[in-house]
């Protein structure tokens, strides 16, 4: 049964451009949350995607959207990068209808903009 | 602004020595409480989830119990080993799912 998977690992970006993260969730996980995580600090949620739809946003700017495929994969867009965008990028999946249920996280895609 | 405090920040231990850390959470719309420990070049991996007042959970060495009337959570490691050093997280549950972290405590023990 596999995990939740990212990809990339890693990479790197200048400032201005555009970048896409991808990820699979846990085989019969129907919800994606991202989670971004910058150097000493604890991941940040950045939104929810359920059914297609983004259920949750936190406090991130639009340059921030994502998608959800009816395979439930998802995806994590950010344009214009900034210096400030460099972090961990962490996706969790869950059952959507369960609540209370632990999240399952990829290792991360390593974003660094320059 | 909802926000989850964790003590203390880092931890170095001797092997066999136990511990324990801290989570404080808001009080109000709770939903539950998560643990995760997150080894380095891994993926954070669930402890427990914690739902009621005055849970108590164990899984082997480690433990956690939870009071949400006030707002806090300890988790406990008896004995700890090498293979225990990793980053501790915990999460509060706000609705459907959405994690809102503490930034860790980072535990280091030694043989």
């Amino acid at each position: 049964d596999a995990g939740v998977t990212q990809s990339p690992t890693h990479l790197i970006k200048t400032r201005g451009q555009q970048v896409t993260l991808r990820c699979s969730p846990k085989s019969g996980h129907d919800t994606v949350s991202w989670y971004q995580q910058a150097l000493g600090q604890g991941p940040q949620f950045i939104f929810q995607y359920y059914e297609e739809e983004e259920r949750q946003r936190g406090n991130f700017p639009d340059r921030f959207s994502g998608h959800q495929f009816p395979n439930y994969s998802s995806e994590l867009n950010v344009n214009a990068l900034l210096l400030g965008d460099s972090a961990l990028y962490l996706c969790a999946s869950s059952l959507g209808r369960q609540l209370n249920t632990e999240a399952f996280f990829g290792q991360g895609t390593r974003l660094t903009v320059v | 602004i909802l926000n989850v405090e964790q003590s203390p920040q880092s931890l170095h231990v001797q092997e066999g020595d136990s511990t324990n850390f801290t989570c404080s959470f808001p009080s109000s719309n709770f939903y539950a409480l998560h643990w995760y420990r997150w080894e380095t070049a891994k993926s954070p991996e669930a402890l427990f989830v914690m739902t009621l007042n005055g849970d108590e959970k164990k899984k082997g060495r480690i433990s956690a119990t939870l009071n949400t009337k006030e707002g806090y959570s300890y988790l406990y490691i008896k004995g700890s080993q090498p293979e225990d050093s990793a980053t501790y997280l915990c999460a509060f549950m706000s609705g459907y799912n959405k994690l809102i972290f503490g930034a860790g405590t980072r535990l280091a023990v030694h043989p």
